[in-house]
């Protein structure tokens, strides 16, 4: 069984600066993908990004951009220039490719906090 | 819009009732899923439904029952066998036509009184 781990409970961090968010996994697959979703306040689920482990090349999106190291299977977040909007619960997935759509493996959550 | 609906947002349960918490999906996306939140936890999978009549347990299956009779709808049933059924529940749908990316609805807070 795959298993998702995410070391920081909460995360702060000045308005413009830039942080880091950690996420390791464990699995015997080769072949999944990883996403990072949002949890703000309102607690729905939003997509920041999304990485298919073939792809050596670390996925961007806008300010987030992520270090995707598959030997040390880790995944971590980069925010930069962050905004106050940015403050939310940030929650590492994992999903298998292989056929069965059994869903996505979360971390616990880190809790990221902007201060002004 | 294309999206993921779920109703009611907020819902109350008094001891031994069953309570359906609602799933419609106009994405076209074979597979559907519920999670449930508890405070300050990830989310744990209790469903899941590759495609229409067939489903399958996830993690915390007791005390929960789903149906899936239509490719856009896949109700969720928290049962009087659910001890501790107060929680956030969200309800998800993606396959491979989404490359696999699972998109969540807003999700329902069910609360015991």
């Amino acid at each position: 069984a795959q298993t998702v781990t995410q070391s920081q409970p909460e995360m702060s961090v000045q308005e413009a600066e830039t942080v880091t968010l950690s996420c390791t996994y464990d699995t015997s697959e080769s072949d999944y993908y990883l996403f990072w979703y949002k949890q703000p306040p309102s607690r729905q689920m939003i997509l920041v990004i999304r990485q298919e482990a073939y792809k050596q090349q670390n996925a961007t999106e806008n300010r987030f951009s992520v270090n995707f190291q598959k030997a040390a299977k880790s995944f971590s977040l980069k925010i930069s220039d962050s905004q106050l909007g940015d403050a939310a619960m940030y929650f590492c997935a994992y999903r298998s490719a292989r056929g069965g759509a059994d869903g996505l493996t979360f971390g616990k959550g880190t809790h990221l906090i902007i201060q002004p | 819009d294309g999206g993921i609906t779920q109703s009611p947002k907020y819902l109350f349960r008094k001891e031994g009732q069953n309570v359906t918490l609602s799933c419609e999906q106009n994405l076209n996306h074979d597979a559907m899923y519920w999670y449930r939140q508890d405070p300050g936890q990830g989310l744990r999978l209790i469903y899941y439904s590759q495609i229409v009549n067939d489903f399958q347990k996830g993690d915390i299956a007791e005390g929960y029952s789903v149906s899936r009779e239509k490719k856009e709808s896949f109700p969720l049933t928290v049962t009087s066998a659910q001890k501790n059924p107060t929680a956030f529940y969200l309800c998800a749908s993606g396959d491979r036509s989404s490359g696999n990316t699972i998109y969540f609805g807003e999700g329902s807070w069910l609360t015991v009184v």
